[in-house]
């Protein structure tokens, strides 16, 4: 079956150093993947996403890298702050049934100053 | 975007019996979702629920176990029936807007 999974369960940082949470998918026919944020005691919350005809999109110190040839997402947060310390999950809609999206294991950032 | 409020936010049960939660949407939406996050892990997709419908059941998942309302655009709720302490576990409700699916903060429950 498909999957989409992480290859780093915890990454910890420093205050103000750059972040890169990476991200596995096995479906290659999927059309469009996405980036959650996961407070504590919370739900996910969209930080940005990337569409298969693309290979990098940028938000406001976030970037998303999608590297179709190894399936691979990677999502990247400049200047890391305490903020954003948060368990983060890709996401992924199939392209065989648009209506579900499927998630990632997760990766739990912690940022320490 | 979307504002999802969930009720009950958390709760404790008794082994047997059954909760209900309510989840509403703060604009009309077509698709509505449960999941289920147990401590520590991802989100599992439980159903779908369309309004008019009835619920799509990922495997795993059933009416019985699981039923699902969906009676308008933006309303919908989740049974859990005859509970165990395995189904201790968040249940999220979440909500497609055009490509942005939003989260609802999550039901917390604990099965005794």
């Amino acid at each position: 079956g498909e999957s989409v999974g992480l290859h780093l369960p915890t990454l910890s940082v420093q205050e103000g150093d750059n972040s890169i949470i990476n991200c596995a998918y096995s479906n290659s026919a999927s059309d469009y993947f996405i980036w959650y944020k996961q407070e504590s005691g919370k739900g996910p919350q969209f930080i940005i996403d990337i569409r298969s005809n693309m290979d990098k999109r940028q938000g406001q110190r976030v970037t998303v890298l999608l590297n179709k040839t190894v399936k691979h997402l990677s999502l990247q947060i400049a200047a890391t702050q305490p903020g954003d310390s948060a368990v983060y999950f890709c996401a992924e809609i199939p392209s065989y049934n648009t209506d579900k999206l499927i998630f990632g294991t997760g990766t739990r950032l912690q940022v320490f100053p | 975007s979307a504002v999802i409020s969930q009720k009950p936010s958390r709760d404790i049960c008794q082994r047997g019996t059954s909760l209900t939660i309510q989840c509403q949407v703060d604009s009309q939406v077509t698709m509505m979702f449960w999941y289920r996050q147990q401590p520590g892990q991802s989100l599992t997709l439980i159903a779908t629920a369309n309004q008019g419908s009835e619920a799509t059941y990922e495997s795993g998942f059933v009416i019985d176990k699981f039923p699902i309302s969906r009676p308008n655009l933006t309303f919908s709720t989740l049974t859990v029936s005859n509970m165990s302490p395995e189904d201790s576990s968040i249940y999220l409700c979440s909500a497609r807007t055009g490509d942005e699916q939003f989260f609802g903060p999550g039901t917390r429950l604990t099965v005794l």
